[in-house]
């Protein structure tokens, strides 16, 4: 069965850059689909932040502008979110998930922005 | 941005009973429309792709329906693992969206 887990600090100071990663098991990232984050804010609203393909290219949702970065390390079936500048806003769980229509979830990470 | 509208936060339901909620998008996305359930402290588990097809193992009282603009996630025969909370998505175009989500609550 394919698994995803992510991982990464729980706290992160408003400035800071929140860096995150997706283990895969189970499956190869390279082999086909798109590998997203996702995250959902307080409240329960979700927020589809981006993906990067089994090919390599990303797409990034506008609303995330300039401040995000999804890249990959395909020998330990890993990717990653970078999202920079970060303020009280972007707490929230961060999920990451396989294909468009998230047929396989992550357990997620709850990342808190707070000085 | 496709907006995904739930106009109902929550419903209330009785465990044996038949409901439906729906989801309507600002435009057209043909059939690519998604389902999940969430319960409390877990990740969205997804039900339905392509508007009606179920994933294996999603069990049969789970039925999606529509296209265009107009969708339905119906549950027949509520049971009491049923109480959740439930988003649709759009698939059809970036950026991805989802629904506000509706909670089914017990009356």
């Amino acid at each position: 069965d394919v698994q995803l887990q992510e991982s990464g600090p729980g706290l992160v100071k408003p400035s800071q850059s929140l860096s995150l990663t997706c283990t895969v098991t189970g499956y190869s990232i390279t082999s086909d689909y798109a590998w997203n984050w996702i995250r959902q804010f307080p409240g329960n609203k979700l927020e589809w932040m981006g993906y990067i393909s089994y090919s390599g290219s990303t797409s990034y949702n506008p609303s995330l502008k300039s401040r995000i970065s999804i890249t990959r390390d395909t020998s330990k079936n890993q990717f990653f979110l970078q999202l920079n500048s970060v303020t009280t806003e972007d707490t929230a769980t961060y999920y990451c998930a396989r294909a468009y229509y998230f047929d396989v979830w992550g357990a997620g990470t709850t990342v808190t922005v707070s000085s | 941005d496709i907006v995904m509208t739930q106009s109902q936060k929550f419903m209330s339901t009785s465990v044996g009973d038949r409901v439906s909620v729906t989801c309507k998008a600002s435009q057209n996305v043909g059939t690519n429309v998604a389902w999940y359930q969430q319960k409390p402290g877990q990740s969205p588990k997804a039900l339905i792709y392509s508007a009606s097809y179920r994933y294996s193992g999603v069990p049969d009282r789970f039925t999606g329906s529509g296209s265009g603009t107009d969708f339905t996630l119906t549950i027949s025969n509520v049971q009491s693992e049923d109480l959740a909370e439930y988003f649709c998505q759009q698939y059809n175009s970036y950026p991805l969206t989802f629904g506000a989500g509706t909670k089914l609550e017990l009356k």
